[in-house]
């Protein structure tokens, strides 16, 4: 049973298009996030959802909207798509805080979408 | 602020020899510490974590880190590599305030 899925894998576009990128979860956790990993590998943060509403949101481009129909999905859309969003966008998600709170919790992360901008 | 340094951008080593992969952090709280591993192509995937319980934490693999607060220290250790321990690893601290932060990465080659 695949744990944190996203679609697609593999995404190619032409830039100036719009595209979306889905991501679901079945383990039950509350919260759920977007990263983007360059072609230097590093990691960074976009958006953190919990329970279907929105608690962080770093510097990225009003070009790109998360969207949370439920607390088991959340998916990006990406307007008006430029080359230097070329890149692997990962979701992840946490389980709910608990007696321990949120900061103790691992994330468990999709396979990613490999996004390349033509 | 809190950040997090991984020392060395890639390391190798041959197969069968120990293994070291080294993180500094800096944070204003006691934070949680993560190691995640990534396979070419693959998603990420947890090694281990402290929580601020053991200060020796073992994960899968064969894999463990000491977390050292006077050295502001969380490095990982495994006592002989394998092949398929070739792979990307990161270092994240996560705070208090659920801010979450994610090492540069470390390339780990394993040499025959």
């Amino acid at each position: 049973d695949t744990a944190v899925s996203q679609t697609p894998k593999y995404l190619v576009t032409q830039m100036g298009n719009d595209k979306s990128i889905k991501c679901e979860q079945n383990l039950g956790h509350d919260t759920m996030y977007w990263y983007k990993q360059d072609s230097k590998k590093f990691l960074k943060i976009m958006f953190s959802y919990n329970n279907k509403e929105l608690i962080i949101n770093e510097t990225v481009p009003n070009r790109f909207s998360p969207k949370s129909p439920d607390k088991a999905h959340l998916n990006l859309h990406i307007n008006s798509l430029e080359l230097g969003d070329s890149a692997v966008y990962f979701c992840a998600s946490s389980p709910s805080p608990g007696t321990s709170g949120r900061f103790y919790n691992e994330q468990f992360f999709g396979p990613g979408t490999r996004l390349t901008v033509l | 602020a809190q950040s997090v340094t991984q020392l060395d951008s890639h390391v190798s080593v041959s197969e069968g020899t120990p293994v070291l992969l080294r993180c500094n952090y800096s944070s204003s709280y006691s934070p949680s510490l993560f190691w995640y591993v990534q396979h070419p192509n693959k998603g990420l995937q947890l090694l281990l974590k402290y929580t601020s319980a053991a200060t020796l934490v073992k994960g899968i693999n064969g894999f463990e880190a000491e977390f050292k607060k006077s050295e502001t220290s969380f490095h990982l250790t495994k006592p002989s590599a394998h092949m398929s321990d070739a792979a990307e690893y990161f270092c994240v601290v996560r705070n208090r305030d659920d801010k979450i932060i994610f090492g540069k990465g470390t390339r780990l080659h394993i040499l025959p």
